[in-house]
């Protein structure tokens, strides 16, 4: 069964550098998401991406984020100059439908 | 504004109970409901949906509008029950963003 993949499963950085996560879409999705989880907190949105561009991004998704697809397959997050409260777990999810399916997550630790 | 309310954060239930984890959402318009389940070091997986009303590992779960909640049951819990569970409420026309509650982890006493 297809699965939606990211990498890398960790990232350490330090502060005020900038990170690029990557994540492998279900192959015939069109819809792609980005989603982050706080330890002990809630899972939420960043941003939804359809047909190349930003179709919706909640009020954390500020200029500091970036989205691209930037062949067929991939789809990133990138985050220009990362700050202590960006560490997260980051969940990329993609979809067909209604339904998404997530990513393993990868987890960002700013020191 | 929509919101995902699961009141329990810890529920813990002993092997063969039934089990009922909670769920309440505010949303104006027609909503699309989903329950996710983690298991331990892995990802979120899909566990059902209210549209299409099937049973997945013996849980189900009713969507009541007049309620506003979408609660998941099970009537035997099991061992490998033991999870965090995440209710998500799709709002269609916003690029189908999900807004999920804080999570209840389940563990199921042998």
């Amino acid at each position: 069964e297809p699965e939606v993949t990211q990498t890398p499963s960790h990232q350490v950085t330090q502060m005020g550098q900038e990170v690029i996560l990557r994540c492998v879409p279900i192959s015939n999705h069109l819809y792609f998401y980005w989603y982050r989880q706080i330890l002990g907190q809630k899972v939420e949105f960043l941003v939804s991406f359809y047909n190349n561009e930003i179709s919706e991004k909640s009020e954390i998704f500020d200029d500091q984020f970036s989205v691209e697809r930037p062949d067929g397959s991939n789809f990133t997050l990138k985050i220009r100059s990362t700050k202590l409260e960006d560490s997260a777990m980051y969940f990329c999810a993609s979809a067909a439908g209604d339904t998404q399916y997530f990513g393993p997550g990868t987890r960002l630790t700013v020191l | 504004a929509q919101r995902v309310t699961q009141p329990e954060k810890l529920l813990s239930v002993f092997k063969g109970a039934p089990v009922e984890l909670k769920c309440n959402y505010s949303y104006s318009g027609s909503p699309e409901l989903f329950w996710y389940v983690q298991y331990s070091r892995q990802r979120l997986q899909l566990l059902l949906r209210h549209i299409s009303r099937e049973s997945i590992k013996g849980f189900t779960a009713d969507l009541n509008k007049g309620e506003t909640s979408f609660h998941l049951k099970k009537p035997f819990a099991q061992e490998e029950d033991s999870a965090m569970y995440y209710c998500a409420l799709s709002v269609i026309g916003t690029g189908n963003q999900f807004y999920f509650g804080t999570g209840t982890s389940l563990t199921v006493i042998p």
